[in-house]
Parts: C-alpha cells; structure tokens; sequence
C-alpha cells in the first residue's frame, strides 16, 4: 500500500494564481481531510469529506474549495492564491467505521509558497 | 469545542535520560487522546491513542502516555530518550459525541535530543 499520496511536493504560485493539490489513498478510507500547517499553529482543519460525496469546512475554509472526488481522491483549489496561503499542506484519511476508533494516516505534505 | 493545549515550544533533554512532553485537553465530554511525531520534511506518523481503559498507554518506537482525568492530561513520555526522537510532537484529541472524526491538534513540542 501507498498509503497516502499527495502531489505535488513543492509549488511556487504569485498572487492571484490558481492550482489543485490533489490527495488519494488506497486503503479503502471512508473520511478524508486536508489540513495546513504554519509554524506555532499546529494543524488547522480546512475542509473534510466524511464520505464519500460530502465535504464540510473545517476551522480555516476561507479561500479554498474541495472535491471529493471519488472514495480514493479528494483534491483542494486554491481559487486566487493569496500569500497568506503560503503554508504546508497535508491530506489525512481514517477508516471511520463502526464502534472502532482508528487513528488518521497522513500524507507527506505540499509545501506552498505564495509570492 | 474541543481543543489541546502543549504549553511548552521546546522541551531539551540528553540522550538515556526520560523524555515527557506535556498535554492537556478540553472537551465537554469523555475524550480520545492521539500523539503523532512528525519527523522534518515528512507528514505526521501515528505513535499512541487513549480510547478507554487502563490510563497508560503503550505505543511505536518505546512512546508510552498517561491519560489523567482529573487534570485533564495525557503526557508523552519515553524513559531513555534517543537521539533519533528528535522531533516535533502533536498532541490531538477528538470528543466521543463527535461523529466526523475530527481532531483538534496542538501547537506541537519541538523535541531536541542532545547526544
């Protein structure tokens, strides 16, 4: 198993410009998330997919969009990217079934730079 | 809202000697409690949960943590520390009632082992 796999690894974008880091898993997941990491802040939730077709905004949803694309993909736009976006971006998924409580499994990460 | 708190940004400690980083939590009910280690450059890697039952919990790479509910704590700790365990540490906690498997994550605890 792959696991988690994110791409791409690194982005460069200006202001204003737009791009789609795309997220699958392969372990057959039901919940998947994406995530922003800024140093000292933690993870910040930016949106999740509690199954597949559904997505919900997280604590930080201003400026991005997703789609869950199929049970495997869910991908996140940057619409106008913003130097405020600049971040590391990381996809989790979960099983996310019956009583068992399972951990998250994450991806490496995109590290986005805004300019 | 569920939340986590890791008080300290850093926390220095000499190889062979015990490791504790510090959490304590929020929530408005019975909580589950995650620690993840991130090493640089790389996504997060599940280390131990606390879901119910015995308050010590064992998990990857030698990593135990003690749920206490009357602090509200469940810190990481590790009794000979390593070079290697040279990290940053996520404290993450989810309540029971919540039925999206969301997580609160916080600020992380840099780890420096010194040799």
């Amino acid at each position: 198993n792959a696991g988690v796999t994110q791409t791409p690894k690194f982005q460069v974008l200006k202001t204003g410009q737009s791009m789609t880091l795309q997220c699958a898993q392969d372990m057959n997941h039901n919940s998947m998330y994406w995530y922003r990491q800024d140093p000292g802040m933690g993870l910040r939730l930016i949106y999740y997919s509690a199954s597949e077709g559904t997505t919900d905004k997280g604590e930080v949803p201003n400026g991005y969009n997703v789609s869950r694309l199929n049970k495997r993909e869910f991908s996140l736009r940057l619409e106008s990217a913003a130097p405020s976006q600049t971040s590391v971006y990381f996809c989790a998924s979960i099983r996310a079934t019956g009583a068992t409580i399972y951990e998250q499994y994450f991806g490496p990460g995109t590290r986005l730079t805004v300019t | 809202a569920q939340s986590v708190a890791q008080p300290e940004d850093q926390v220095n400690v000499a190889e062979g000697n015990p490791l504790t980083v510090k959490c304590t939590y929020s929530v408005s009910g019975n909580p589950y409690l995650f620690w993840y280690v991130q090493y640089p450059n790389r996504g997060l890697q599940f280390l131990l949960k606390y879901i119910t039952g015995d308050n010590l919990v064992k998990g990857s790479y030698g990593f135990e943590a003690e749920f206490n509910k009357s602090q509200t704590s469940f810190h990481l700790k590790k009794p000979s520390a390593l070079v290697s365990d040279s990290a940053l540490y996520f404290c993450a906690v989810r309540e029971t009632a919540v039925g999206n498997n969301r997580l609160a994550f916080g600020k992380g605890n840099q780890v420096v082992v010194i040799p």
